[in-house]
């Protein structure tokens, strides 16, 4: 699985969007971007995921660079409950195990 | 829809004894992963079942370690003798079957997870 990079970590203002950027400059053309979150204290959750094409769902927003080296996870309007650590993972097939990185530790503040 | 749940959620033992974690999946799911993230490092994959087959046991760190789940429904993480080095939380998550969705699409839901202290 390729490598992802991310900031270890970002600040967001509460009702602001919150923009988490993450490279993956060696992504296979087979390969998804995947994001995951982990609320203090909680298990690994699904945000989103995306292949090439932009992503939207009621949680988040997922562009895609066109050379797919590179991708943004945005949180339009951001909660205090977003605060969390979020994970940019790629993979290659659903039931792929997931390779967790250090990701970003977002933390929202009021 | 109940979630992935675990049990217990927390466990203290001493070094040399024997803990088995349960994890119970979301009902009708086929897959079933075992992930760990021990202190101060990041969540690992330990292995991966496909109803009671281990797809990929790679992420299991030696032979202390048993993974079984019987019928395809819970399963279990035994840890025997346990060490210090054990101590942390895991992680069960599962899927359905790839092949019952559309497209590749198969988020794997995770349960909160048992903390295991071992002094």
């Amino acid at each position: 699985d390729a490598k992802t990079t991310q900031p270890p970590s970002m600040d967001c203002a509460e009702g602001r969007a919150a923009n988490l950027p993450c490279n993956h400059s060696t992504i296979s053309g087979n390969e998804y971007v995947y994001w995951y979150r982990q609320i203090h204290s909680q298990g690994p959750q699904y945000i989103i995921h995306g292949l090439k094409n932009n992503e939207t769902n009621e949680m988040a927003s997922l562009i895609i660079t066109e050379d797919r080296k590179s991708s943004t996870l945005i949180l339009p309007h951001a909660t205090l409950r977003d605060t969390a650590v979020y994970y940019c993972i790629v993979r290659v097939r659903s039931t792929d195990k997931l390779i967790f990185g250090t990701g970003t530790r977002l933390q929202v503040f009021p | 829809e109940a979630g992935v749940t675990q049990f217990p959620s927390h466990s203290v033992i001493e070094k040399g004894q024997t803990v088995t974690l349960r994890c119970d999946p979301i009902s009708g799911h086929d897959n079933l992963y075992w992930y760990r993230r021990v202190m101060g490092k990041e969540i690992k994959f330990l292995l991966h079942f496909v109803k009671e087959s281990k797809q990929d046991e790679s992420g299991m760190p030696n032979n202390r370690f048993l993974a079984e789940r019987t019928g395809g429904t819970y399963s279990t993480l035994k840890v025997q003798p346990a060490e210090l080095e054990d101590s942390g939380v895991y992680f069960c998550a599962s899927s359905q079957d790839p092949h019952a969705v559309a497209g590749p699409y198969n988020e794997q839901f995770f349960g909160p997870g048992t903390r295991l202290t071992v002094l």
